[in-house]
């Protein structure tokens, strides 16, 4: 069974950092990688798809990378602003089955 | 478009009663996920649909959980009876193809049950 795991729980950085949230996991078979945004009290925003043939995709401030191998994918944050504030999750997808992180709650202090 | 729908966004029921959420999917999309997020559990997702048809029911957590889709365009979730544990910010999420589409997500709907 698909384990999913976000590392750290919490972050909290001053404006203006360059920040990496982790996502790992158990099962390297898998069909997709998807990284998502959620504000609180609202539903999850797509940031980042990345499929199993690829290694990265970015979208402005942000670049997530994957490692099959490893069991392993990163979102790379740039510049970082209060805006940015919210919990980030990823999701991977393998036999029908899409499992998600416990989040990443990042705070980003003016 | 105008994104994947849900109603109601806010919902608050006695323990006994009986609970409806609705979704409406992104046009086009052939994929049709209900999850359920709690504070101890995070996102478990529930039951999906393809095509309309439901495809994988093994997170429904018991009987008194059912899902339909009788069209493209529109899915309920059912509760009957609810119980205070079932309370929690149910979503609903649509894609185009199931094992590499894009998941998009409802605003969900937060259901209290007392």
């Amino acid at each position: 069974k698909q384990e999913v795991t976000q590392i750290p729980a919490a972050l909290s950085v001053p404006e203006g950092e360059n920040l990496v949230l982790n996502c790992s996991f158990t099962d390297s078979a898998i069909y997709n990688l998807q990284w998502f945004r959620q504000d609180p009290g609202k539903g999850l925003t797509s940031l980042l798809l990345i499929q199993s043939s690829q290694r990265e995709q970015t979208s402005g401030r942000l670049n997530a990378s994957l490692d099959k191998s490893s069991g392993r994918s990163t979102l790379y944050i740039a510049a970082s602003q209060p805006g940015d504030s919210a919990t980030y999750l990823c999701a991977v997808y393998n036999n029908n089955d899409m499992r998600f992180g416990a989040g990443t709650r990042l705070t980003v202090k003016p | 478009d105008a994104g994947v729908i849900q109603s109601p966004r806010h919902e608050v029921t006695e323990m006994g009663q009986e609970v409806t959420l609705r979704c409406k999917p992104i046009s086009g999309h052939d994929y049709l996920f209900w999850y359920r997020q709690t504070m101890m559990r995070g996102l478990e997702l529930l039951i999906y649909f393809n095509n309309n048809v439901p495809i994988d029911d093994s997170g429904m957590p018991e009987d008194r959980f059912s899902a339909k889709m009788p069209n493209a365009s529109f899915s309920t979730l059912k509760i009957q009876p609810s119980e205070p544990r079932d309370s929690a910010v149910y979503f609903c999420a649509s894609s185009r193809a199931g094992s590499t589409g894009e998941l998009f997500f409802g605003e969900g709907s937060r259901l209290t049950v007392l």
